[in-house]
């Protein structure tokens, strides 16, 4: 299977900060990443996929970079409500795997 | 609209078997492959299993051989059989919609819940 190590494990940042999480991955998978938020009690949604391709409805402040094995995701002029955990997704090949997570927090 | 709404977690004993269903709306149904993802109690993601358009099917290794996916696509719906559950099955189970022209999973369900207790 295929390894996705995000850091860090947890980043607090305060409102208008731009923040930046990485994903790793154990062996090359193009561009076959997508990023995730979750926000406490809810189901995740889906941010980036293609490792830069914004979701429909997602704010622009989100942008996502990479390929092969090394991918980012940035967020820009954070808001109270970005206070959630990402998680990086490879779907290059099965099993589908995601990253530990990253818990965001705003001070 | 795109909505996926999942049921059938409840407590369950050890050994025991509990079919979760997804009901899909807002799509066509029958075109999109289809996933089930689950998340143990105050940890991450797990993909449990896929299954195509066309009925292609993967497992992940911890549930292999336990747990079936299916699908009616008369009634927009999607499945998974769970049976000998464990401990370790204990988790919210989520459903979620594969994307067209790639697997990430672009709408899930609000999940539920399956207790195994020993």
């Amino acid at each position: 299977a295929i390894w996705m190590t995000q850091s860090p494990s947890l980043r607090s940042a305060s409102t208008g900060d731009r923040v930046t999480i990485s994903c790793r991955v154990t062996q090359d998978i193009s561009t076959y990443l997508a990023w995730y938020q979750q926000r406490p009690g809810k189901a995740p949604e889906l941010l980036i996929y293609a490792a830069s391709t914004l979701q429909s409805g997602v704010p622009s402040r989100f942008s996502g970079s990479g390929s092969g094995t090394d991918f980012t995701l940035t967020i820009s002029g954070l808001l109270s409500e970005d206070s959630a955990t990402y998680y990086c997704q490879q779907y290059y090949t099965f099993p589908f795997t995601f990253g530990q997570g990253t818990k965001l927090e705003i001070k | 609209e795109v909505q996926l709404v999942e049921s059938g977690g409840t407590l369950v004993q050890s050994g025991g078997s509990l079919r979760l269903s997804c009901t899909a709306s807002g799509f066509i149904f029958s075109t999109y492959d289809m996933n089930w993802v689950r998340q143990a109690p105050g940890m991450g993601l797990e993909w449990v299993s896929y299954i195509s358009a066309s009925g292609t099917i993967v497992y992940a290794d911890s549930v292999k051989g336990r747990f079936t996916i299916s699908r009616d696509n008369a009634k927009n719906s999607l499945y998974l059989q769970m049976n000998s559950l464990r401990g370790e099955d204990t988790a919210v189970y989520y459903c979620a919609r594969g994307g067209k022209g790639g697997s990430r999973l672009d709408y899930w369900g609000q999940g539920t819940l399956v207790t195994v207790s020993s």
